[in-house]
Parts: structure tokens; C-alpha cells; sequence
């Protein structure tokens, strides 16, 4: 069965660094594009990043474009989300999603690993 | 001024019908889009519901009752999700999205209450 496992959250200083991944497994992971979405505590969801099935491509929100980097090893079967230069409004759960493919609709969703930025 | 509005909260009645709005921006024009439905319960994932663009364009997702189904309508420029016999399961946060200019969108959810 598909599943996405996140991990890599933790507490973090503001203008630190911090690195999420996303194990997948149960599906062919390099024949998909996937994403990064993050929900603050309490607040709706917000897309951060999506790179493309073979990483060709990658678009990020502007809350995050220069900060972030989504990235991905189709060998490991794992996406990555590098985060730099991290905010106390970055304190969110991040979410990895698949997307499928001529779509558009996000299938499947981890459980989340959450970030806290703070001093 | 946000892509897509969702009003904050909704209530309705067992059994009774609950219509969705997600309503796009002016200047926006939902005829082209594609809208997608989330359903997200407390300490879990979104889980996606439904895709809605026209009657010949849609999709409902995995499982999905059939009480949950998609719309448009055009002269207020939004996507609807309508929810049919309202069960107390149906309590939860709803979200619509669009892909807009190569990045995704949310909308700011709906709290739907069943009471």
C-alpha cells in the first residue's frame, strides 16, 4: 500500500537550518511529481513547493521561494524539503503529498512531522 | 485579495444538505479550473474527496460516498462541494484548492458542524 513517512521535524532557532524528508513506498515514486504542504497550529493549509516525477522542475510559494529547496532521490525513493534561514511563522506541521499525474488531485498524504521555530 | 475564499464556518443538520463555497477572485474566471476538495478531521491529514470542472471533467476520489459530489456555479464564480445526508462523521474542515500560475492554492477551509 502507498504510504509517505515523514520525518526530520524538530525545534529549531530562527535563522537556522533544518532538513525534512519523505520516505516512499507502495508505488512507483519516480513516475510522480510531489509536494510539500505545511498548516500552522490552528490555521488552514498552505502549499510550499512541488518538483516534478523525474525533478525537472521545481515552483515554490512566495512565502518560501530562497529559503526553501524541494528536491528528491527517485533511487532512494525520498523527497526532501531543505529549509534555511527558518522564521517563527515557518512553525508548522509539513506534509508531504503525491501528486497524480494529469490530475492534479494530491491521493495521498503522510501524517506530518512538525517544525518549531523558535528562540 | 486571495485567489480562492472559503467562508470560515458552516452549520447544518443531520440528514440535511451542505453546500460548499470556494469562490475565486475577481478577475479569476472558474469556468477553466479544476477545483479540488479536501476533508481534514482533527490530528489527521487532508484526504482528498473530489475533483470538479464540468460534468464531463470530474473525478471523485477513492472511496468517496457519493453524497459528497461537485459543482460550479458560474454566476457567483465558484466551485461548490455539496454534501447530501449530513451524517455527524461529516464534521470536519474543508478545504478547496486550484493550480493557478504553476503553483497550487488553498483555500482558507470551511468548519463544517453537524448539529
Amino acid at each position: 500500500q502507498v504510504q509517505l513517512v515523514e520525518s526530520g521535524g524538530g525545534v529549531v532557532q530562527p535563522e537556522r537550518s533544518l532538513r525534512l524528508s519523505c520516505a516512499a513506498s507502495g508505488f512507483t515514486f519516480s513516475g510522480y511529481g510531489m509536494h510539500w504542504v505545511r498548516q500552522a497550529p490552528g490555521k488552514g493549509l498552505e502549499w510550499v513547493a512541488i518538483i516534478w516525477y523525474d525533478g525537472s522542475n521545481e515552483y515554490y510559494a512566495d512565502s518560501v521561494k530562497g529559503r526553501f529547496t524541494i528536491s528528491r532521490d527517485n533511487s532512494k525513493n525520498t523527497l526532501y524539503l531543505q529549509m534555511n534561514s527558518l522564521r517563527v511563522e515557518d512553525t508548522a506541521v509539513y506534509y508531504c503529498a503525491r501528486d497524480v499525474p494529469e490530475g492534479g488531485e494530491f491521493d495521498y498524504w503522510g501524517q506530518g512531522t512538525l517544525v518549531t521555530v523558535s528562540s | 485579495q486571495a485567489v480562492v475564499t472559503q467562508p470560515s464556518s458552516l452549520s447544518a443538520s443531520p440528514g440535511a444538505s451542505a453546500s460548499l463555497t470556494c469562490t475565486l477572485r475577481s478577475g479569476i474566471n472558474v469556468g477553466p479550473y479544476r477545483i479540488y476538495w479536501y476533508q481534514q478531521k482533527p490530528g489527521s491529514p487532508p484526504q482528498y474527496l473530489l475533483r470538479y470542472k464540468s460534468d464531463s471533467d470530474k473525478q471523485q476520489g477513492s472511496g468517496v460516498p457519493s453524497r459528497f459530489s461537485g459543482s460550479k456555479d458560474a454566476s457567483a464564480n465558484a466551485g461548490i462541494l455539496l454534501i447530501s445526508g449530513l451524517q455527524s462523521e461529516d464534521e470536519a474542515d474543508y478545504y478547496c484548492m486550484v493550480w493557478h500560475n504553476n503553483a497550487v492554492v488553498f483555500g482558507g477551509g470551511t468548519k463544517l458542524t453537524v448539529l
